[in-house]
């Protein structure tokens, strides 16, 4: 069974820093691409962040581009969000998500992990 | 960026009632639009993949159509736990974007 289990969420101060984690199960993690998406408390889904299956190429939205960095490590079989600069609009749960697609981007997101909250508040 | 457009934003519909939601997008993105249900409290669950393919295990009465800039997710009867936020999200560029999400309420 696929499981994806998020967890470091927690509350930071604006300007600070966490980072945050998905432990994968049940499947070939090194062969799958992997995402974050977040949702604001009450707003729609946001993409936030992609990195292929080797780490090799890495996607980020425009509003977390230069102060975000995903990255894995395929021997934990683990993805992870090193969040800088947290600003209130940051504020969300942060879910990682599988890519359909082997080996490369370009498919739909078929599993997701349960989220972690993150607060941004002085 | 690709900009997702749905509509409408809220759906009041009954049980057994046929219920579209429509996706448009701001350039062409071929078939590569998904479709998510997703639930209070709860993680998106993907339903359609590639416009029009229903992913493993969700009910037949989910499909999707549409190519290049408009979609569609057709649910032929509603069912009691289909009521739920629903959101379309492209996958053309490597700038993922999802639509704002609409949201089937019970009549």
């Amino acid at each position: 069974e696929v499981q994806l289990v998020e967890s470091g969420g927690g509350l930071v101060q604006p300007g600070g820093s966490l980072r945050l984690s998905c432990a994968a199960s049940g499947f070939t993690f090194s062969s799958y691409a992997m995402h974050w998406v977040r949702q604001a408390p009450g707003k729609g889904l946001e993409y936030v962040s992609a990195i292929s299956s080797n780490g090799g190429s890495t996607y980020y939205a425009n509003s977390v581009k230069g102060r975000f960095t995903i990255s894995r490590d395929n021997s934990k079989n683990t993805l992870y969000l090193q969040m800088g600069s947290l600003r209130a609009e940051d504020m969300a749960v942060y879910y990682c998500a599988r890519d359909r697609k082997l080996l490369w981007f370009g498919d739909a997101l078929d599993y997701w992990g349960q989220g972690t909250l993150v607060t941004v508040s002085s | 960026d690709i900009q997702m457009t749905q509509s409408p934003s809220t759906l009041s519909a009954s049980v057994g009632d046929r219920v579209t939601i429509t996706c448009r997008a701001s350039q062409s993105i071929s078939s590569w639009l998904a479709w998510y249900q997703q639930k209070p409290g709860k993680a998106p669950k993907l339903l359609i993949y590639k416009a029009s393919s229903l992913e493993s295990g969700v009910p037949s009465r989910f499909s999707g159509s549409g190519s290049g800039t408009e979609f569609t997710l057709t649910i032929s009867s509603l069912q009691p736990d289909d009521f739920a936020t629903y959101y379309c999200q492209q996958y053309n560029s490597y700038l993922w974007t999802f639509g704002q999400g609409t949201k089937v309420e019970i009549k």
